[in-house]
């Protein structure tokens, strides 16, 4: 079956743009995740959605960092004012619902480059 | 507060030789215990997990890992090397006594399998 998706693949933007990365999960899901990779690091949370609600928001840097998932299924990743720290692989993950025994499922990515 | 140790950024191992990739953690609560393998411009894919019972799982790919829990370990092996499996390794740990449903990475370990 089809995997997770994310959009798109490559976006270069120039500092100070907005940004919008989207994540398509595995359909059936009702967990998903953003987790953030920057070069030579493992994936660092930023927040997660369980249904339509952000149930943890933790992990997200600052105010321009938003995300949304209004129907339970696709989410969009929103970035204001971007800068040049905020160049990485933003990585999107699903599992079938939020109990901790369940893996995830992560998409390709979306590299983001800031210049 | 949760870490996960990968303490070798690089392991070289001759293909058909047996292959380990070290994991250490720390937790406040059970750990729930993942491998994932990133292969270049893909996502994470899942390799296994520990959840509870028998100490030695095993999961996809001729992989299997060793939960020690006195040695806050969770090592990562195969029997015999494939130069396919050259990749790059990830630990991850989801702490029970903290409630949240996020993973947390190592740093992972590049593992190249020489033919």
């Amino acid at each position: 079956g089809a995997g997770v998706s994310q959009t798109p693949s490559n976006k270069v933007t120039e500092k100070g743009k907005y940004v919008e990365l989207r994540c398509d999960p595995i359909s059936g899901h009702t967990a998903l995740y953003w987790y953030r990779q920057s070069l030579g690091q493992g994936p660092e949370f930023l927040i997660y959605f369980q249904g339509t609600g952000a149930a943890d928001d933790s992990g997200l840097p600052n105010d321009r960092f938003f995300a949304v998932r209004p129907e339970g299924s696709v989410s969009t990743l929103k970035i204001q004012r971007t800068e040049r720290g905020d160049s990485a692989v933003y990585l999107c993950a699903s599992s079938v619902t939020s109990g901790a025994t369940y893996e995830q499922y992560f998409g390709p990515g979306t590299r983001l480059t800031v210049t | 507060a949760q870490s996960v140790a990968q303490p070798e950024d690089q392991v070289n191992v001759a293909e058909g030789n047996p292959l380990t990739v070290k994991c250490t953690y720390s937790v406040s609560g059970n750990p729930y215990l993942f491998w994932y393998v990133q292969y270049p411009n893909r996502g994470l894919q899942f390799l296994l997990k520990y959840i509870t019972g028998d100490n030695l799982v095993k999961g996809s790919y001729g992989f299997e890992a060793e939960f020690n829990k006195s040695q806050t370990s969770f090592h990562l092996k195969k029997p015999s090397a494939l130069v396919s499996d050259s990749a790059l390794y990830f630990c991850a740990v989801r702490d029970m006594a903290t409630g949240a449903n996020n993973l947390f990475f190592g740093t992972g370990t590049r593992l190249t399998v020489i033919p």
